[in-house]
Order: C-alpha cells, then structure tokens, then sequence
C-alpha cells in the first residue's frame, strides 16, 4: 500500500494565521481525501481532491477556508486560513488504493491561540 | 442518511477478556467495510476489510469481523485481548461507487493488565 509523508506533525498557530499541510504519497494515486478529527471524535471528511480539479468539499466546509491544491498525482497541500481556536485538531489526509484500501498520513495537530 | 453507527462509546475489559465491538450502517446497497485502529499518540492503521466473499475476515493481530448482510453488521471480535489492544478502534464503510468512507463515532477500548 501506498506510504504518506504528511508535514507538519503538529504546530501552535496564532490566531488569524493560516497554516499548509502536505502530504507528499510515495506513488501516484488519482484520489486524495482531507479529514479532519477534532478532539474524542471520528474523522470528517473536509474534501476530496482529484489532480487536475477542483476539490469537492462536503457540506460545512468551503474553499476560502479550506484552499486545497492538488498540482499532480503524488502530492496535495490543506491550507487553514484564518484560524481560529474551533480550528484545532487533527488534520490528515488520507489516499484511495487498490483494491479499495485507504491509506493514512500520520496527520497533524493544530492548536490555534 | 448513511450512516454508520458504533454502539459502544467506551469499553473496559480485563485482559485475556474476550472483545466484541458492535457497527451497523444504514445502507441497502453494495458495501465495503473497514477496521481501523488508532494506538495512542499513533495514526490510523487498517486492521482488516471485507470486499466480497467469505463473510469472516481475518485480520492482523488476532482480530476479526463477521459481516452479515442481513443485519447491516460488520462486528469486530478478539477472543482473548491484551494490554496492547488499548487503542480507539473505527468502523468504516464504503458504499456503492463512492469512494469516500463513512465513519463511525469510534470506540476507545482499554485493556486493563
């Protein structure tokens, strides 16, 4: 299965601030996701990001917040923007295999003052 | 709404105490299904999936799932835990064509020695 170097692991932001996560997958993958986990709760999915489109985020999360580059088939950036204390958490991101396995980077914790 | 839902928030067994962890997803339709485990302070691993075929699937260190269709379920079970198994432990499921994964709230589970 695929491996995902995913940078940071973790950074304490100020507020106002915004923050790019990468992750960087040792092979090429069409689908990238971005979760995520906020503190004792399960994954949310922000977006899924296909190279050479647009992301497609899910309901509550929008583009200006969320801006998700996806410039070829081994790497993707999340940027928080703006950040806010409601935005510490996990971040991770997260490949679809094959056979339909799914990959994890080892995500990483923001914490916004 | 798909959903999936994992009945037990917080589980505490002694060890060599045997381990089922309930989920049941609201899906009609074609469904793969998904354990991973989250070891404290670790990422997300997979501990086994169910694509097709037999419906008892065996994963890695000695955990396995039983899907049954007729229920919605895909329970995972140990039959003899250890200290190590303390993890929070993520019940996924992909349905249909879609490639993203539905989670449930997940189970912290703590095994005492």
């Amino acid at each position: 299965s695929a491996v995902i170097s995913q940078k940071p692991s973790r950074d304490i932001c100020q507020r106002g601030t915004s923050l790019t996560i990468q992750c960087q997958v040792d092979s090429q993958v069409t689908m990238m996701f971005w979760y995520r986990q906020q503190p004792g709760q399960s994954l949310t999915l922000i977006a899924t990001a296909n190279q050479g489109s647009e992301a497609t985020y899910e309901s509550g999360f929008v583009i200006d917040k969320f801006p998700i580059s996806r410039p070829n088939l081994t790497f993707s950036t999340l940027t928080v923007s703006n950040m806010s204390p409601e935005d510490s958490s996990i971040y991770l991101c997260s490949v679809a295999g094959q056979p339909y396995g799914y990959t994890f980077g080892s995500g990483t914790r923001l914490t916004v003052v | 709404a798909q959903s999936v839902s994992q009945h037990n928030h917080h589980v505490i067994l002694s060890e060599a105490a045997s381990l089922e962890l309930g989920c049941n997803y609201s899906y009609g339709g074609t469904v793969n299904l998904f354990w991973y485990v989250q070891y404290p302070g670790q990422h997300l691993q997979l501990l086994l999936k169910y694509f097709s075929g037999d419906p008892l699937v065996k994963g890695i260190k000695g955990f396995e799932a039983e899907f049954i269709k007729s229920k919605f379920s895909f329970n995972l079970r140990k039959p003899s835990v250890q200290w190590s198994d303390t993890a929070e432990y993520f019940c996924a499921v992909r349905m249909d064509s879609n490639y993203q994964l539905i989670w449930g709230a997940g189970t912290k589970l703590i095994i005492k020695p």
